[in-house]
């Protein structure tokens, strides 16, 4: 029973790294979401995929990109990290229910 | 700029006391509002959400009040126990996207 899967927990990159944050969900939810959390701030919507095969931008998604791979995977790429990237991320998942189930968040420093 | 504010930043209360979290948006098109739970080191989880076909939802010692007209709602929890502290976001939303609000850290004194 796990539910959102996040890797990795951790990272610390240097400024102009490039890095995939990896998702996966067992729950045959149709969308998938990437939110980024920072202290003040709340959790601010990076991307999002309705469904299998489609993707769109969220509040926040200057310097990301993204790949709904299959519905089950989500994956968040920093093609040249900024110091500004370092956050915690978290992705999520749904179903038409509303109800949110995230996963246990990346911690990413860029230094 | 935020879609949802929410207030205060933190909150202390004695054990037994009640918590009181508020949120403001201004999307009318808005039509589910959940409140997260987050405790450190985890992701949020889904504590309790209203539609705004109805002004009050309670679930044990957690209730939402919703005012439509106002484009407000709130979080009380009732009895606040110290396995209560923790961080706590309201949440809009429509098309199955979310805004969140900043958070609330609560904090409950034995």
């Amino acid at each position: 029973n796990a539910g959102v899967t996040q890797t990795p927990k951790f990272q610390v990159l240097k400024t102009g790294q490039s890095m995939t944050l990896q998702c996966a969900q067992d729950m045959n939810h149709n969308s998938m979401y990437w939110y980024r959390q920072d202290p003040g701030m709340g959790l601010r919507l990076i991307y999002y995929s309705a469904s299998e095969g489609t993707t769109d931008k969220g509040e926040v998604p200057n310097g990301y990109n993204v790949s709904r791979l299959n519905k089950r995977e989500f994956s968040l790429r920093l093609e040249s990290a900024a110091p500004s990237q370092t956050s915690v991320y978290f992705c999520a998942s749904s179903e038409e229910s509303w109800g949110y189930t995230f996963g246990s968040g990346t911690r990413l420093t860029v230094v | 700029q935020q879609q949802v504010k929410q207030s205060p930043q933190s909150l202390i209360v004695q054990k037994g006391g009640i918590s009181i979290i508020n949120c403001a948006y201004e999307n009318t098109a808005f039509d589910y509002f959940p409140w997260y739970q987050q405790f450190p080191g985890k992701g949020p989880a889904l504590l309790i959400a209203i539609r705004p076909d109805v002004s009050e939802k309670k679930e044990g010692r957690f209730t939402i009040s919703f005012n439509k007209s106002a484009k407000q709602f709130s979080l009380h929890i009732m009895d606040s126990q110290p396995g209560d502290s923790a961080t706590y976001f309201c949440a809009a939303g429509n098309d199955y996207k979310l805004s969140f609000g900043a958070g609330t850290t609560v904090t409950v004194r034995a």
